[in-house]
């Protein structure tokens, strides 16, 4: 069974600080992806990555994917209020893998920035 | 634009009810999936189908089953529900084909309250 460890749980920053989420796991993933979830709603995806080492980047938001894809992070520039929800990061097995076409979910991290 | 959607944001109902669950998505997608969130436990799998009429069980099936008709139909069924199935419930969508990065697209979620 393949588990991601998503860290930290919680996270309460103020406007403008910066921040860095990780998820990491023992299992290679074949792609790994970042959602983001608003209080009462599904969540939604922000990023998919898919090669050893790769970074991408969404305005204030960067991605990167480990050199094995095992582990991922998310790092948050200047956090703003609007950034507030629950990130959480899901790994996707290539095909072969007994979880092939399903997604293992990290336990997600609750972002909340103060103004 | 992926559209899922959930027949109902809030539901309560009485233990021993038999509730049904719906879920409805315009994108053609092969793959549909029915997850249920709780506080510290992140999101778990209870049903996975990947074709009509075809379905797999996932983490936490048990007292549960689904059911599709239709491709853009995916119905989780609470046979019995009881208080410990109070949770929130989210439906996902994503396209076989793209498997092995497996995007999903998720609805608004029905959050279920069994008294």
């Amino acid at each position: 069974t393949q588990l991601l460890e998503q860290s930290p749980q919680f996270l309460s920053i103020q406007e403008g600080e910066n921040l860095t989420v990780y998820c990491n796991s023992s299992s290679v993933f074949s792609s790994l992806q970042w959602y983001r979830q608003e209080p009462g709603e599904g969540p939604v995806l922000l990023v998919t990555v898919v090669t050893g080492g790769e970074v991408k980047k969404l305005k204030r938001l960067t991605f990167q994917f480990g050199d094995a894809r095992k582990d991922s992070s998310l790092h948050i520039t200047a956090a703003q209020p609007g950034d507030t929800g629950l990130y959480l990061c899901a790994g996707a097995e290539g095909p072969g893998g007994t979880s092939y076409g399903k997604l293992t979910f990290g336990q997600g991290t609750i972002l909340t920035v103060h103004p | 634009d992926v559209k899922v959607t959930q027949s109902s944001r809030y539901l309560v109902k009485r233990t021993g009810e038999k509730v049904f669950l719906e879920c409805v998505q315009d994108m053609d997608h092969e793959n549909m999936f029915w997850y249920r969130q709780d506080p510290g436990l992140g999101l778990r799998l209870i049903y996975f189908s990947y074709d009509v009429k075809m379905k797999e069980k996932g983490d936490i099936p048990e007292g549960y089953s689904v059911s599709r008709e239709k491709k853009e139909r995916f119905s989780l069924i609470l046979e019995s529900a009881s208080t410990n199935q109070t949770s929130m419930y989210l439906c996902a969508s994503s396209f076989w084909a793209s498997s092995r990065y497996n995007e999903q697209f998720f609805g608004p979620g029905t959050r279920l309250t069994v008294l």
